[in-house]
């Protein structure tokens, strides 16, 4: 079974810093993506970020980076230049690759505040 | 914009009241999510539908049911809701193919 691994239960980062957010995963999986979703106070889910396991370039969407490493079995988030309105819980979840179910595996989050 | 909707957004329900929670997609997704999450939790996956395919995951209680009458809604229904049964209910879709799902906002469900 997959286990995902969210080290950071909290952090927090002044506006316009840069913040690194863990995620160490466990999967048997040969094949499989790997997402970073928010949740701020209104709880709707957001996509962030997405990386295809098989793909060796790290993904990067705007200020949101993420640091893949296959072998370690890490994916972290690096988010630039920080804003108000990143403030949110970060979930990262691996998802195996295709099949009828593509099931995420949520890690237990770590909750980002920004400080002005 | 085409999305995933969820209704309604706050439910109120009395212990062994049966309750439905709806879940709709303009997105035209083949494949729909119903997860739970409690306060301060990870969401977890209840269960989920390929097409008219129902599939169950094997810890989700038998209090727990659900329906999709066409590719567009699925309900969740709790036949007795339990005081722990109080959680965020939220709907996902995703597209035949495609790796990535996308959320509703949520039906926040209390059981007093």
């Amino acid at each position: 079974a997959q286990t995902v691994t969210q080290s950071q239960p909290e952090m927090s980062v002044q506006e316009a810093e840069t913040v690194t957010l863990s995620c160490t995963y466990d999967t048997s999986e040969s094949d499989y993506y790997l997402f970073w979703y928010k949740q701020p106070p209104s709880r709707q889910m957001i996509l962030v970020i997405r990386q295809e396991a098989y793909k060796q370039q790290n993904a990067t969407e705007n200020r949101f980076s993420v640091n893949f490493q296959k072998a370690a079995k890490s994916f972290s988030l690096k988010i630039s230049d920080s804003q108000l309105g990143d403030a949110a819980m970060y979930f990262c979840a691996p998802s195996a690759y295709g099949g009828a179910t593509n099931k995420l595996i949520f890690g237990t989050g770590t909750l980002l505040a920004v400080q002005p | 914009d085409a999305m995933v909707i969820q209704n309604p957004r706050y439910q109120v329900t009395q212990f062994g009241k049966p309750v439905t929670l709806s879940c709709s997609q303009t997105l035209n997704h083949n494949v729909m999510y119903w997860y739970q999450q409690k306060s301060s939790q990870a969401p977890k996956l209840l269960f989920h539908y390929y097409d008219k395919d129902f599939n169950n995951e094997a810890d989700t209680p038998d209090n727990f049911q659900s329906r999709r009458p066409n590719t567009s809604f699925c309900f969740l229904d709790i036949r007795s809701p339990g005081l722990g049964d109080t959680a965020m209910y939220l709907c996902a879709t995703r597209g035949w193919g495609a790796d990535t799902q996308y959320f509703g906002p949520g039906t926040r469900l209390t059981v007093l």
